[in-house]
């Protein structure tokens, strides 16, 4: 499984982009990337996924370069409801299901007022 | 969208008791559920694959004795925590996946539990 490396934390206002990139340098050619986020004492919430280029929904966009040995989870305007931990997972998801995801250290973002 | 619901949310146990945690997909059938640990402050530690009708496949370093994981059906898999001791408090998640929708592989977690020996 690709190993992640992202930033240990992060610091940000209300109203500003938040840019988090992640590092998967052996990610290999059926790697999904996928970001979710977990507040304290819940469960992880999937946010966004993607192979290459750009995708956005409604809360994130993900930019995946061409060679895809990174990615960066952009989050507009955050708020302080967006104070989380985020985690950059990469693994082979459309398949069969049965293989887990590993998680890395993932990224502590504090949104201040 | 797909929902993983686990129960108890919290549990206080008292040392050498056993302590089952339930893992149920909602609105879909999941032949594979996943079993993660996290310690405060830390990320999400995979300890077993669960499986429909067979055996767990657990994480090296995971005592399969000590955590004992039932998946007797497509929507439920259980973990018990045998013998619980104060090293065994952490926060437990469950999660799974919908494969039947497989386009976008989303991996759905349960809100987790929160396990406290005494």
């Amino acid at each position: 499984l690709a190993k992640t490396t992202q930033p240990i934390s992060m610091d940000s206002y209300e109203g500003q982009e938040v840019n988090i990139t992640c590092s998967h340098n052996n990610i290999a050619t059926n790697d999904y990337i996928t970001w979710y986020q977990q507040f304290p004492s819940q469960g992880p919430r999937f946010i966004i996924q993607g192979y290459k280029t750009k995708v956005t929904n409604e809360v994130a966009s993900l930019f995946i370069p061409a060679d895809r040995k990174s990615s960066t989870l952009s989050l507009p305007r955050v708020s302080l409801s967006d104070t989380a931990v985020y985690y950059c997972l990469v693994g082979d998801h459309v398949w069969t299901g049965r293989r887990a995801l590993t998680f890395g250290s993932g990224t502590r973002l504090q949104v201040q007022p | 969208g797909a929902v993983v619901s686990q129960h108890p949310s919290r549990v206080i146990c008292k040392s050498g008791t056993s302590v089952k945690i339930e893992c149920r997909s909602l609105d879909f059938q999941a032949t594979t559920m996943f079993w993660y640990r996290q310690f405060p402050k830390k990320s999400l530690m995979l300890m077993a694959t669960s499986n429909e009708g067979s055996k767990a496949t657990y994480e090296q370093g995971v005592e399969k004795d000590k955590f004992l994981i039932n998946h007797a059906s497509l929507t439920l898999s259980t973990l018990t925590v045998t013998s619980a001791h104060p090293e065994d408090s952490s926060f437990y998640i469950c999660s799974a996946r919908d494969v039947q929708g497989m386009a976008t592989g989303e991996l759905f977690f349960g809100e987790g539990s929160r396990l406290t020996v005494l």
